[in-house]
Parts: structure tokens; C-alpha cells; sequence
């Protein structure tokens, strides 16, 4: 089974603060992304990769960036973290170069700001 | 602009009272249509894809259909274990290549 390990469950930071992100994949997917969720408005896509070093913006990559220096890890940052940062942040990974591949998800960061 | 949008947003149910939850969906070049359950505090996790109108699917006491324009998951006889949130997903917008674009959810709960 594909696994996708998000390094922390839960985390708190204050204003300002820069955040790390951390999510590895041990199935040897080309594509990572990540997603926030909010009740109310779903899953929103903020960054993705298709290969190392490799990133495109998704639909609100406003406040982030992202890092993928080796093929299985990619790490979400917030340079500066903001009170509307706070959410459950998902890391998931598929199969490159191939439509109707489904994503796999990590079990998700809850980061609250304070 | 591709929409994905699920109804209804919650639904209750009796355990052993069968129902549909939809999915409708506007695209430019549907790739695929994909549904996922999630627990509560957990990440979404897989159930099916569907490639094309009249597709069905199914898994225990889920299956999934597709039309042009919609995709429903019928639930037969449900189980209190069912409860959770079903999310359903596209992947047709070019721009973000391989990723999939969500609904907002549909909230099930069954009751003994």
C-alpha cells in the first residue's frame, strides 16, 4: 500500500512565524501536492510538483511556497504564518505522467496560528 | 471555470435504509471522476474512479455510477461503520495537470 506520512498531526505557531510542512511518499510517485481543507469550502489546492525541484502554483498559492529537493519528500512553507493560515493541511502523491491516477493522502497537519 | 458540487451537504440515516448521495459536475473534458471516504481526522481515502458515462462500480455496500453530467454513490443497507464524509473529485483542468478538483462533501450519518 502507497504511504504517505505527514511528519506532525498538530501544530501551533504564532504570528509571523515560518512554518515547515513536512510529507514523505514511499511508493515512488513523480506527483506530489499539497491541499488545505476548511469547512465550508472543501479542499483547495495550493502548490504541486511533477519532479524534483520541479513546482507550480495551484488555486491559492498566496502566503506559501513549497521545496521539493528529493523525489519523495515535499515540504510546505508559510514565510510568515497568519491567524488565516490556520487549517488541516493534506500532503497526497500519485503516479506520474497518467490521467486517472487517484491521489493518495497523508493523514493531514492540523496547524492552528495564534 | 470547472465546478464540482455535492448534495446533499449531510444526510442521516436509519442503518439498513438504502439512499444516493450525487455529485454534479461541469467540465471541460472529463479524465476521470474519482470518490473518497473520510474519517473524521484522517486523510480522504480512495474508493473509486470512473472514466466514462454508464460506468458503474462497486465495493461492499457502495456503488458508484456515472453520466455525462453527474455521478451518485448508492448506498445499500447501511452500517453505522459507514458513517463518515464521501468526497467527490475531477481531474479535467489542464492547468493543474494531475491534480483533482473536490466537491465540498457530503456529511453521512447512520444511526442503529
Amino acid at each position: 500500500d502507497v504511504k504517505v506520512t505527514q511528519s506532525s498531526r498538530y501544530l501551533v505557531k504564532r504570528t509571523g512565524e515560518k512554518v515547515f510542512l513536512e510529507c514523505v511518499q514511499d511508493m515512488d510517485h513523480e506527483n506530489m501536492f499539497w491541499y488545505r481543507q476548511d469547512p465550508g469550502l472543501g479542499l483547495r489546492l495550493i502548490y504541486f510538483s511533477y519532479d524534483v525541484k520541479m513546482k507550480e502554483k495551484g488555486d491559492i498559492p498566496e502566503g506559501y511556497s513549497v521545496s521539493r529537493e528529493k523525489k519523495e519528500r515535499f515540504s510546505l512553507i508559510l514565510e510568515s504564518a497568519s491567524t488565516n493560515q490556520t487549517s488541516m493541511y493534506l500532503c497526497a502523491s500519485n503516479v506520474g505522467q497518467a490521467y486517472n491516477s487517484p491521489l493518495h493522502f497523508g493523514n493531514g497537519t492540523r496547524l492552528t496560528v495564534t | 471555470e470547472d465546478q464540482v458540487t455535492q448534495s446533499p451537504e449531510a444526510l442521516r440515516l436509519q442503518e439498513g435504509e438504502s439512499s444516493s448521495l450525487n455529485c454534479s459536475y461541469t467540465v471541460s473534458g472529463l479524465r476521470g471522476l474519482f470518490w473518497y471516504r473520510q474519517d473524521p481526522g484522517k486523510g480522504p481515502e480512495f474508493l473509486f474512479t470512473l472514466y466514462s458515462a454508464g460506468e458503474e462500480k462497486e465495493k461492499e455496500r457502495l456503488k458508484a455510477t456515472l453520466t455525462k453530467k453527474e455521478s451518485f454513490l448508492h448506498i445499500t443497507a447501511p452500517k453505522p461503520e459507514d458513517s463518515a464524509t464521501y468526497l467527490c473529485a475531477v481531474q479535467a483542468t489542464p492547468k493543474s495537470g494531475y491534480a483533482l478538483n473536490f466537491g465540498k462533501g457530503t456529511s453521512l450519518l447512520v444511526t442503529p
